[in-house]
């Protein structure tokens, strides 16, 4: 079984440039969900993806966006780098279903906006 | 909108003693899930115990436990025999029991496991 794996594990932009993050989802997993976590916070709900299409969206601008692929990859794109974006983005896989409860979290991406 | 509070910034405990961690939580729903979280310095969120609203009987796994009183919104993290490896960030989480997966954590707590 193949876990949660997120690229790249760091890097550095300068605000107003966009980056993009990738994850590959657990083995059998359907949804993914992507996380900010400001340091020294807990981690905040961005959106998440099931089925190519997001499904639920925390409060984050429109700038934040993702894709997930048929294999249940996903990608964060933002766009217009501030920064406050800086912070570690968390992936994390599930399979949706309504019993279903744990989320399989990435080791995570370390974003740096100068 | 769902709210989880974790009113202590830091715990050290001795090794080989117990400490408890507290959380609360603010919801109109009757049915979710509660978790508990570990960051250790790897980054990497690992669960460690979760808790269905609907069961009455406090969840245990190993020399973890929880306290959960419902009424109360309260969802308090028991560590046992305390181990140096054990040392990391913990979080607290809500999950409704349907639709988005979506996971509201609290700040964190910081644990120090002194030798």
């Amino acid at each position: 079984e193949t876990g949660v794996t997120q690229s790249p594990t760091h890097l550095i932009k300068t605000r107003g440039q966009q980056v993009t993050l990738r994850c590959s989802s657990q083995s059998g997993h359907n949804t993914v969900s992507w996380y900010q976590q400001a340091l020294g916070q807990g981690p905040q709900f961005i959106f998440q993806y099931y089925r190519e299409e997001e499904n639920g969206r925390g409060n984050f601008p429109p700038r934040f966006s993702g894709l997930q692929f048929p294999n249940y990859s996903s990608e964060l794109n933002v766009n217009a780098l501030e920064l406050d974006d800086s912070a570690l983005y968390l992936c994390a896989s599930s399979l949706f279903s309504a019993s279903s409860y744990e989320q399989y979290f990435g080791p995570g991406t370390r974003l740096t906006v100068t | 909108a769902q709210t989880v509070t974790q009113s202590q910034p830091e715990m050290s405990v001795q090794e080989a003693e117990t400490v408890t961690l507290s959380c609360t939580y603010d919801t109109s729903e009757s049915d979710y899930y509660l978790f508990w979280y570990k960051q250790p310095p790897s980054r990497q969120m690992i669960l460690v115990i979760r808790q269905e609203a609907y069961k009455q009987q406090n969840a245990t796994e190993n020399r973890f436990s929880v306290n959960f009183q419902k009424a109360a919104k309260s969802f308090s993290l028991k560590i046992s025999d305390s181990q140096l490896g054990d040392a990391a960030m913990y979080f607290c989480a809500y999950k409704p029991f349907q639709g988005a997966q979506k996971l509201v954590f609290g700040q964190g707590t910081r644990l120090t496991i002194n030798p």
